[in-house]
């Protein structure tokens, strides 16, 4: 089973409006924590966003911010104001276990194209 | 140094030879982990290194391929016998053991073709 579900393969969205890129997961370990992850078209990975599992609030960088919704096993990203330097590939993974060094697991990714 | 490094950064090679991809972690960081990157995919765990404590080898698709770390600090990841379907970007990671909160940092990759 899939444990990093994006459902979006690719989304095209006009410059300055807000983008929502879904993202759901599974896992029975109580402990874990989601990343979001950008690829622009130079291939290098930017991490943007991390949520805990035992956080209680939404996290939020700058523009980003993460909709996590626990009981729905859901942790979105939400880009405000976008830009068109937000064109690239944006990847959800997940991280299980109490401990800090574990393997990442992705999603397939979800393309997001800004139009000017 | 500053940053997760990997040579080459690109690798054309011929089907049924055998390559050696390298990464030089952060210094300081304990966890390394490859990842493989087929066009327009995810990432795809292969195996990471935690300390001294034995590989996590389950996402090794192949006997073909294997890693090892030396000194708990540059790894070589090494495919034998390469075969088309290995042609993919090849990507390394770091991270601190205790704190990797978002401290997995990636290096820019390595670009391999088979043919």
């Amino acid at each position: 089973a899939q444990k990093i579900t994006q459902t979006q393969p690719g989304m095209f969205v006009q410059e300055k409006e807000a983008v929502t890129l879904d993202c759901t997961y599974d896992t029975s370990d109580p402990s874990y924590g989601l990343f979001w992850y950008k690829q622009p078209s130079s291939g290098e990975m930017i991490f943007l966003i991390y949520q805990g599992s035992y956080d209680q609030q939404n996290a939020t960088e700058g523009r980003y911010s993460l909709n996590f919704q626990k009981a729905r096993k859901s942790a979105n990203l939400v880009i405000s104001a976008s830009q068109l330097g937000d064109s690239a590939m944006y990847f959800c993974a997940m991280r299980e276990g109490a401990r800090g060094a574990q393997k990442l697991v992705f999603g397939q990714g979800t393309r997001l194209t800004i139009n000017p | 140094g500053a940053g997760v490094s990997q040579s080459p950064s690109n690798k054309v090679t011929e089907k049924g030879k055998d390559v050696e991809l390298r990464c030089d972690p952060i210094s300081g960081h304990t966890a390394l982990y490859w990842y493989r990157q087929s066009l327009g995919q995810g990432l795809e765990f292969l195996i990471y290194f935690q300390g001294n404590s034995a590989p996590d080898k389950s996402g090794l698709p192949s006997d073909r391929f294997s890693a090892e770390r030396t000194g708990g600090s540059v790894s070589t990841l090494t495919i034998q016998r390469t075969q088309q379907e290995d042609s993919a970007v090849y990507l390394c990671a770091s991270s601190l053991e205790v704190r990797a909160l978002g401290g997995y940092t990636f290096g820019s990759g390595t670009r391999l073709t088979v043919v």
